[in-house]
C-alpha cells in the first residue's frame, strides 16, 4: 500500500535559519505530491505540489522536488520566519478509489517553530 | 471564492452521545472527503464522495459512523454512539474532480471531544 514517511518533530528553529523537513514516500503507481501547511487553529492549506518526476513545487520561498530515483520530497526554506510556525504535512495522490477518484495519503506531519 | 464551511467548530460530548457534523464544500466541486485527525497525527480518510455516491468507506466504522451527502453538495457525517477514541479533529475537504493531480481544499474542521 501506500505511505509517507516524513522527519519526527518538534524541529525550533531560529528566525532566518535554513529549513530542511524529509518527506520520503512508498507508492505503486505514479503520485501526485503535496505538501499542506497546517497554521495553530486552522485548517490544512496546499504549500505546493508536483505531479510528476523532477518537478519543483514552490510557493511563498519553500520548495520541494519530486525525486523519483530517491522517493522523496523534501521541503526547503532558505530564511525561515516566525510565521512560519505550524505543522507540515506530506501527502501523496496515488491510490485509486474507483469512479475517478484518487485518495490522499498523509505523512503524520512534522511541527515546525521558529524563534526570533 | 468561498472555502469549505464545517460547523460546528467544537463539540463536546459523553460517550454513548451521538453527534452530527455537516460540511458545505466549494461550489461546483464534484469530490468531498470526510477525514479523522487524532492529535499527533496525519488525516486519515474514513469516506470519499463523488458527487452524491459514496467511492470508497472502507476505513469508516459502519457500526457508529454513517455518512450522506444530499443531492451532491452538503454532507453529513454521523457518530452514534460515540466513544472516548472518537476523540479527533474531523476534517471535510472538496477537489474539483478527484482526480490525482487535483488538489484537495479543506475546512477549518470540527474538535470533538469525547468525555
Amino acid at each position: 500500500g501506500n505511505s509517507v514517511t516524513q522527519m519526527e518533530g518538534p524541529v525550533t528553529l531560529s528566525e532566518e535559519a535554513f529549513l530542511t523537513i524529509n518527506c520520503t514516500y512508498t507508492a505503486t503507481g505514479y503520485p501526485s505530491l503535496f505538501w499542506y501547511v497546517q497554521y495553530p487553529g486552522e485548517g490544512l492549506q496546499l504549500l505546493l505540489k508536483a505531479t510528476k518526476a523532477d518537478d519543483k513545487g514552490s510557493n511563498k520561498g519553500f520548495e520541494a522536488t519530486y525525486r523519483k530515483e530517491t522517493t522523496s520530497f523534501h521541503l526547503e526554506k532558505g530564511s525561515v520566519q516566525v510565521s512560519d510556525s505550524a505543522v507540515y504535512f506530506c501527502a501523496l495522490s496515488d491510490q485509486y478509489s474507483g469512479a475517478g477518484s484518487y485518495q490522499l495519503t498523509f505523512g503524520k506531519g512534522t511541527k515546525l517553530s521558529v524563534i526570533p | 471564492e468561498a472555502g469549505v464551511a464545517q460547523s460546528p467548530r467544537y463539540k463536546i460530548i459523553e460517550k454513548r452521545q451521538s453527534v452530527a457534523f455537516w460540511c458545505n464544500p466549494i461550489s461546483g466541486h464534484a469530490t468531498l472527503y470526510w477525514y479523522q485527525q487524532i492529535l499527533g497525527q496525519g488525516p486519515k480518510l474514513l469516506i470519499q464522495f463523488q458527487n452524491n455516491g459514496v467511492v470508497d468507506d472502507s476505513q469508516l466504522p459502519k457500526d457508529r459512523f454513517s455518512a450522506e451527502r444530499l443531492k451532491g453538495v452538503d454532507s453529513t457525517l454521523k457518530i452514534q454512539p460515540a466513544k472516548l477514541e472518537d476523540s479527533a479533529v474531523y476534517l471535510c475537504a472538496s477537489s474539483l474532480r478527484g482526480s490525482t493531480v487535483d488538489t484537495q481544499y479543506f475546512g477549518p474542521g470540527t474538535r470533538l471531544t469525547v468525555l
